[in-house]
């Protein structure tokens, strides 16, 4: 059973950045499309895009382009979501999911099967 | 695009049937089969009952279920069972994005 285990809290102040972890076990890593998801207090999940693994291609949702970066190292079977210029806006908990969807065809979002516990990122002065 | 419109709540008693629904348009929910469906416990992640409109992953109960007709998703569920206390958001494929609904809070009585 494939698990997604990410990185600790974070806590910044605004105008930092912050690079949030999430390492697959398995071998399957490079096999399915990667979502980053975040959820801010009390309201429901934000898609913000996705990173196909085998390639590294990546597709942002329109408010996450130019200050957000999703990357990932095949080596270890990790993936990487940064954010830079940070807000009190950012403050969230960041997810990472796998999709059912196969890396060697066209993304098409099946569903999120597997979730990370999630990453709680804290924005304040 | 607008997020998908889910009704803030709904509630049953044990043994009944409710369903949700999840109103989008001719953009996502209306023009695709992949529409899914996600549980949220307070304080854990979400997690997939219902994928491609009416599939259940492996180890969701058959008591789930998922339909769609025109711009409006459902997720029905029966027999209901206090652990289904939870809250409900629907998810949908669009071309340019991904898209999620508000939620919906399930109270059991």
């Amino acid at each position: 059973q494939v698990q997604l285990v990410q990185s600790g809290a974070e806590v910044k102040k605004p105008g930092a950045s912050v690079k949030v972890s999430c390492k697959a076990s398995g071998n399957t890593f490079s096999d399915y499309y990667m979502h980053w998801v975040r959820q801010a207090p009390g309201q429901g999940p934000e898609w913000m895009g996705w990173i196909n693994p085998k390639t590294g291609d990546t597709k942002y949702a329109q408010k996450f382009q130019g200050w957000v970066t999703m990357t990932r190292d095949t080596s270890i079977s990790t993936a990487y979501l940064e954010l830079t210029r940070l807000t009190s806006d950012d403050t969230a908990v960041y997810y990472c999911a796998r999709d059912l969807c196969w890396t060697g065809g066209d993304f098409y979002y099946y569903g999120m099967d597997v979730w990370g516990q999630g990453t709680t990122v804290a924005v304040s002065s | 695009q607008s997020a998908l419109t889910q009704p803030a709540s709904v509630s049953g008693s044990p043994g009944q049937s409710i369903t949700i629904s999840c109103t989008g348009s001719s953009g996502d929910v209306g023009s695709f089969k992949y529409v899914s469906w996600y549980q949220q416990e307070p304080g854990k992640a979400p997690k997939l009952m219902i994928y491609g409109v009416s599939n259940r992953p492996s180890g969701v109960s058959n008591r789930f279920s998922g339909s769609k007709s025109g711009n409006t998703a459902s997720l029905t569920i029966s027999g209901l069972q206090a652990g289904d206390e939870a809250d409900y958001y629907c998810s949908s494929y669009t071309t340019s994005t991904t898209l999620f609904g508000g939620g919906t809070k399930l109270t059991v009585l």
